[in-house]
């Protein structure tokens, strides 16, 4: 069956960096991409972008282009998000979640989210 | 990339059915048949419910069903339980390999 499970919560200092790290296991990594979904404290799920582990291509929101990071490591097969330059607004659950390739396919097994929190 | 519209809240007693809106424009919802919903339990990560419009995962209740309207997707839920209480996020394809959600919908079973 699909397990996704990510890193435990984070704390860090403004102007920090941070790195997620989610690990999927019971389907086939290739066939899938990983993307990654925030939400802020009582506030709504916002789209960050993904990482195709296929062809290690990605795409990133607007809105964190710049300042956010997706890797894969082939031999933890792991995916990874960075998000830099850290303020009290990232403060949010990140959850990962698995699609199969195509825009028509949803998000259909999730990470049980990582709570990071920005404070001095 | 804006946010799909969705009200803020609803509710029925249960046995009774409500539908939940969301709302886009023609550059996300109204432009493809790639709408999925979300129900998220206080705490918990969303869990998929409908994709691609109106269709269900296997172990969704019938009791779920999704359609669309120009711009306007919408999620019925009939026959209301108590577990139905929970919140609710759309979200569509925007073309470009980017994708938007809804505000949510916080629904309550009263």
């Amino acid at each position: 069956q699909v397990q996704i499970v990510q890193s435990g919560a984070e704390v860090q200092k403004p102007g920090a960096s941070v790195k997620v790290s989610c690990k999927g296991s019971g389907y086939t990594f290739t066939r899938c991409a990983i993307h990654w979904v925030r939400q802020a404290p009582g506030q709504r799920l916002e789209w960050m972008g993904w990482i195709n582990v296929d062809n290690v291509d990605t795409g990133y929101s607007p809105k964190f282009q710049g300042r956010v990071t997706f890797t894969w490591d082939t031999s933890a097969g792991t995916v990874y998000m960075e998000l830099n330059n850290l303020r009290s607004e990232d403060t949010a659950v990140y959850y990962c979640a698995k699609k199969t390739a195509g825009p028509n396919n949803p998000f259909d097994d999730w990470g049980q989210g990582t709570l990071v929190t920005v404070s001095s | 990339q804006s946010a799909l519209t969705q009200p803020p809240s609803a509710s029925g007693s249960p046995g009774q059915s409500v539908t939940i809106s969301c709302t886009g424009t023609s550059s996300d919802v109204g432009g493809y048949n790639y709408v999925s919903w979300y129900q998220q339990h206080p705490g918990k990560a969303p869990k998929l419910m409908i994709y691609e419009v109106s269709q269900r995962p296997s172990g969704v209740p019938d009791r779920f069903s999704g359609s669309k309207s120009g711009n306007t997707a919408s999620l019925t839920v009939s026959g209301l339980q108590i577990d139905d209480e929970a919140d609710y996020y759309c979200n569509s394809y925007a073309g470009g390999n980017t994708w938007v959600f809804g505000g949510g919908t916080r629904l309550t079973v009263l």
